[in-house]
């Protein structure tokens, strides 16, 4: 099994452009979460679906960002217009159904100048 | 609401120390507990975990028991090596859908 994919893994962009970050789960799981990782807090639940539907969004930080899953097999995070302190990095995780195991990519680290 | 608290880093340890990072945690109900390991450059793995009160999880040298009358969950090894160098999150799970992690523990194991 490949794990969780994401890409790019590194993204360097300038304030105000578009920023689109994608993520292919792990075949057959049917959960998938995005993440935010900075040094200032820490790993911050963005957003997570169940079964390619939006569960709870409530960590998103504003309108800038969204995030969809139009199919069980891959899913994205954008960021529009991207600003300085969207700069992190970004996990995408996927868990199986009935399990407690978040298996987690190996992130992008977006950089916004 | 859920909440999870773990010792402050970094942690500096020499190689074959006793290594403990304490964890402890808020929620309602009977939360699942875990431990992730994040090392340089990757996403986060888990270690082990525990589903109910005085489970212990143990995985690659590592023990965590779950407390409940104490709320804690604390991350125990015996003897540590370089390899170990990594952060290491406690989470939970109380809902069994999202987790809720703790700041992270930075630890350096030094040859």
């Amino acid at each position: 099994d490949a794990g969780v994919i994401q890409s790019p893994r590194h993204e360097v962009t300038e304030m105000g452009q578009e920023v689109t970050l994608r993520c292919k789960p792990i075949s057959g799981h049917n959960s998938l979460f995005w993440y935010r990782q900075t040094m200032m807090r820490g790993l911050e639940l963005l957003i997570y679906f169940n079964n390619n539907v939006p569960i709870d969004d409530s960590g998103m930080p504003e309108d800038r960002f969204s995030a969809k899953m139009p199919n069980a097999s891959f899913s994205t995070l954008k960021i529009q217009p991207s600003e300085p302190r969207d700069s992190a990095v970004y996990f995408c995780a996927s868990r199986g159904l009935s399990s407690y195991e978040q298996y987690f990519g190996p992130g992008t680290r977006l950089t916004v100048t | 609401g859920d909440s999870v608290t773990q010792m402050e880093g970094p942690v500096t340890l020499s190689e074959e120390a006793f290594l403990t990072i304490n964890c402890t945690y808020t929620a309602t109900g009977y939360p699942s507990l875990f431990w992730y390991v994040q090392y340089p450059g990757e996403g986060l793995q888990l270690l082990l975990k525990a589903t109910k009160a005085d489970d212990k999880g143990s995985n690659k040298g590592f023990e965590a028991t779950y407390r409940k009358e104490t709320t804690s969950f604390h991350l125990e090894k015996g003897s540590v090596q370089v390899s170990d160098s990594a952060v290491y999150f406690c989470a939970l799970s109380a809902s069994g859908s999202r987790l809720t992690f703790g700041e992270g523990t930075q630890l350096t194991v030094n040859p």
